[in-house]
């Protein structure tokens, strides 16, 4: 069985730009949250996703949006990508009604 | 916002030795989960802790939950190179959105 996958590993994007990173949650979980961690802190939640809505939102701007498809897995979308955007960005899963959280290695952004 | 603050914030130490991290914060919480990551993966769930004054142990790990239920440690046992990693602490701020603290960076020295 699978884990938690995410692509791309890496990314290298330019400030004014648009990027979409993918996760695909592990088999029969259908929650999916999306964290923001900066080099040397914690992560930080963005968003999560249930049954392909955005179910609650961390402090995060309109800048950030995702999406959930049918078969759970989902999108986060990133516009006009400004330098403080770098980060590694991990998804995380989670079956309906379980307390844990099962994460992906998470996609390393570079924001030039 | 209901910040959890981890000290310290970076141990170094022998293989051998013991240690012990915590996890503050002003705020009573519901329940406490710790975490461990390893450089290039994504955080791994260690324990929920969920009773005021609760004690689990995980191997050569032992977390407590304070009695009030604002604070919460990790105390490891003869540690080992691979125990090396950053510890988080996390709690739900509901539906499993997790709040992180800023984490231990451990490095054990074989």
């Amino acid at each position: 069985d699978a884990g938690v996958t995410q692509s791309p590993t890496h990314l290298i994007k330019t400030r004014g730009q648009q990027v979409t990173l993918r996760c695909s949650p592990k088999s029969g979980h259908d929650t999916v949250s999306w964290y923001q961690q900066a080099l040397g802190q914690g992560p930080q939640f963005i968003f999560q996703y249930y049954e392909e809505e955005e179910r609650q939102r961390g402090n995060f701007p309109d800048r950030f949006s995702g999406h959930q498809f049918p078969n759970y897995s989902s999108e986060l979308n990133v516009n006009a990508l400004l330098l403080g955007d770098s980060a590694l960005y991990l998804c995380a899963s989670s079956p309906s009604g379980a307390f844990e959280q099962y994460f992906g290695p998470g996609t390393r952004l570079t924001v030039t | 916002t209901q910040l959890l603050e981890q000290s310290p914030q970076f141990l170094s130490i022998q293989e051998g030795e013991n240690l012990t991290v915590y996890c503050n914060s002003s705020s009573v919480f519901s329940s406490l989960q710790w975490y461990r990551q390893e450089p290039g993966e994504g955080p791994v769930l260690l324990v929920t802790v969920v009773t005021g004054g609760e004690v689990k142990k995980l191997k050569r790990l032992t977390f407590q939950f304070g009695d009030a239920r604002k604070d919460s440690s990790l105390h490891i046992t003869a540690a080992q190179p691979g125990d090396t990693g950053l510890y988080l602490c996390a709690r739900d701020t509901g539906r499993r959105a997790l709040t992180f603290g800023s984490g231990t960076r451990l490095q054990v020295q074989p």
